[in-house]
């Protein structure tokens, strides 16, 4: 199974809301990542985590708070978002003999209101 | 920003034509890789070059690297419809031993029949 799978597909939430992404790998990567891509932009990385231990943090807001429970799970919990955090949520992860090259999972697309 | 550039930021082809998109980078880099973007959908890796090759083949893709410009450059010969894309380069800068990869700006290449 070399397949990423995320969430869910679509999301639209009010800047009020709580809500949750979810992502899951049974690749047995070690190495997970959230990116946040806004339309026309590349991916912009969020979170590493590696052996389930956040690893990197590019200085996101706290509003977004990334959970990894196990090696296979990982989830970024949405609380008080505004509008402009609306983009497309893409989960990898990387490990094993191929572990240079990341797997995408097809990301959520979350529209905040 | 470490963000890389990339030109052409749109290329339109025929069916067979050979497409070419360049990649520069601004650090030095562990190793450069390339993803391909179906519209809204997640990223596929291609191919990923070592900072010490100079030039990959992979099927109809080929890439070379010349670390001394930070620059990259990759080839799809003999292009097809299903090539419509967004190409991304992705630079691994990591220096934490955690992988960090920080996408260029991407070129949208559309191939008609």
């Amino acid at each position: 199974d070399t397949e990423v799978t995320q969430t869910p597909k679509h999301l639209v939430m009010g800047m009020t809301n709580k809500k949750s992404l979810k992502c899951e790998q049974h690749m047995g990567h070690r190495a997970m990542y959230w990116y946040k891509q806004k339309a026309k932009k590349p991916p912009e990385l969020m979170f590493v985590y590696s052996y389930e231990k956040l690893s990197i943090n590019e200085s996101v807001p706290s509003r977004f708070s990334p959970e990894c429970p196990n090696s296979s799970l990982l989830n970024l919990h949405l609380h008080a978002l505004q509008p402009e955090d609306s983009a497309l949520y893409l989960c990898a992860s990387s490990g094993g003999r191929t572990y240079n090259e990341q797997f995408f999972g097809p990301g959520t697309r979350l529209t905040v209101l | 920003s470490q963000q890389g550039e990339e030109d052409p930021q749109a290329l339109s082809i025929q069916e067979g034509e050979n497409a070419t998109m360049n990649c520069s980078y601004k650090t030095s880099i562990n190793n450069l890789q390339w993803y391909r973007q179906n519209s809204g959908r997640g990223l596929v890796h291609l191919i990923l070059i070592r900072s010490n090759e100079r030039e990959k083949h992979s099927g109809r893709l080929r890439v070379t690297l010349d670390t001394s410009k930070k620059s990259s450059s990759l080839l799809i010969t003999a292009s097809r419809a299903a090539d419509t894309a967004s190409y991304f380069c992705a630079t691994d800068v990591s220096d934490t031993g955690f992988q960090k990869l920080v996408f260029g700006t991407g070129t949208r290449l559309l191939v008609s029949p």
